[in-house]
Order: C-alpha cells, then structure tokens, then sequence
C-alpha cells in the first residue's frame, strides 16, 4: 500500500524556520517526481514546490521562493522541506504529493497533510 | 489570483447534469493535459479525471472530462448528495515551470 506520512507541522511566530518530512513507502520512491502542495485555512490548493525524482530539478512558486529548500533522500525514501523566514500567509496545511500532473498516469497519492501555524 | 480560472460555486439538484468550466492560457492547458481533483472537508484532493478524459479506476463513469484549446470542463451527471464538495482543476504551468491549479469550485447539491 502506498503511504506518504508527512510530519513536523506545528506553531511558529513570524521569521521562524520549520523543517516538514515526508516518509514515503509501498512505492519505489527514487522513481517519482514529488511535490509540496499547501492549503490555508478555507483557500484552495496552492502548489509550493517540485523536485525531480533524482533531486536534480528543483522549482519553486514565486510565494516560496528564496524561503524555502526542498531535498529528498532516496535511500531514506524521504522528502523535506525547510522552511525559513515564515510569515503569516504561510499559515496552512502542507501536502506532500505525486500527484497525477507528474506521473501522466492515475498513479496519484497525497499525504494526510501537516499543519504549519505561523502567529505571534 | 490563480492561473487556471473556475467559478466559485456550483449547484445542482440529485439526478442533474452539472460542468465544472476551467479556463486557462496557452502556457498551461493550451500545452499540457488537465486534471481534476475532488476534495471533501478535511481531507486530501482526490483524483477524478486524468490526461484531460481519463477516470482512474474506481471513479464512477458519472464524472467526466474534456478539454478543447485552453479551456477544459468537468462533468458530473446523475448528481449525488455525496458528489457536494470542492473540484479543482490542475496542470502544468511552462511559464511558472510549476503545477497550477484552478481556484476551486464549490458544488452544492440543493
């Protein structure tokens, strides 16, 4: 059964940095592009971030960009993102994914997701 | 503002045929396939429409889709209490080299 278990969410006051992690298993996870895609509270869905599935291509929304890292470590079957300088608009809920957008096939699996709170 | 437009809500009654409309440019939709996810409450999106048409397995075949130059559309016939819920549309984007997805539409099933 494929799983993808992010964790590391939780409470952080603006300027802060937080590190989410993303174990993924029952799938062979060095062969998959993976993404952040992240919610805020009654928004929709906002991509965040891509790495290919060797690590080599990394991209960033605009919003992200300069704040965030994202790595994997495929022999840990893990995927990371650090989180620095967080402001308020950071506020929500972090998917980890492969979505179908990369796959081109229905080979599509979310986490449950975490929950980043950015407040003072 | 997202790249790929829905409208913000939707409604229809059981046994109605409701679409969903995304409208995109040519960086996205106009050059890439489309796909459609269905999200309820304090879940995670689930996929419903792959490669512009294409239903995974286990999705009904009350949900369809198609798309034609920069626009796609999301089709639920036969409507259910259990369809009320948000449906978003998503690509590639060549110009932000990222995914995009649509805003969201709300359906509601009166």
């Amino acid at each position: 059964e494929v799983q993808l278990v992010e964790s590391g969410g939780g409470w952080v006051q603006p300027g802060g940095s937080l590190r989410l992690s993303c174990a993924a298993s029952g799938f062979t996870f060095s062969s998959y592009e993976m993404n952040w895609v992240r919610q805020a509270p009654g928004k929709g869905l906002e991509w965040v971030s891509y790495i290919s599935s060797s690590g080599n291509t990394i991209y960033y929304a605009d919003s992200v960009r300069g704040r965030f890292s994202i790595s994997r470590d495929n022999a840990k079957s893990s995927l990371d993102l650090q989180m620095n300088s967080l402001r308020a608009e950071d506020t929500a809920v972090y998917y980890c994914a492969t979505p179908a957008i990369l796959t081109g096939t229905e080979f599509d699996y979310w986490g449950q997701g975490t929950l980043v709170t950015v407040s003072s | 503002q997202s790249a790929l437009t829905q409208p913000p809500s939707a409604s229809g009654t059981p046994g109605q045929r409701v679409t969903i409309s995304c409208s995109g440019s040519s960086s996205n939709i106009g050059s890439h396939h489309v796909y459609w996810y269905q999200q309820l409450p304090g879940t995670a999106p689930k996929l419903l429409i792959y490669r512009n048409d294409q239903r995974p397995s286990g999705v009904p075949d009350r949900f369809s889709g198609s798309k034609s130059g920069t626009s796609a559309s999301l089709a639920i016939s036969g409507l259910r209490s259990e369809d009320e819920a948000d449906y978003y549309c998503a690509g590639w984007d060549n110009s932000l080299s990222g995914v995009v997805f649509g805003g969201g539409t709300k359906l509601t099933v009166l």
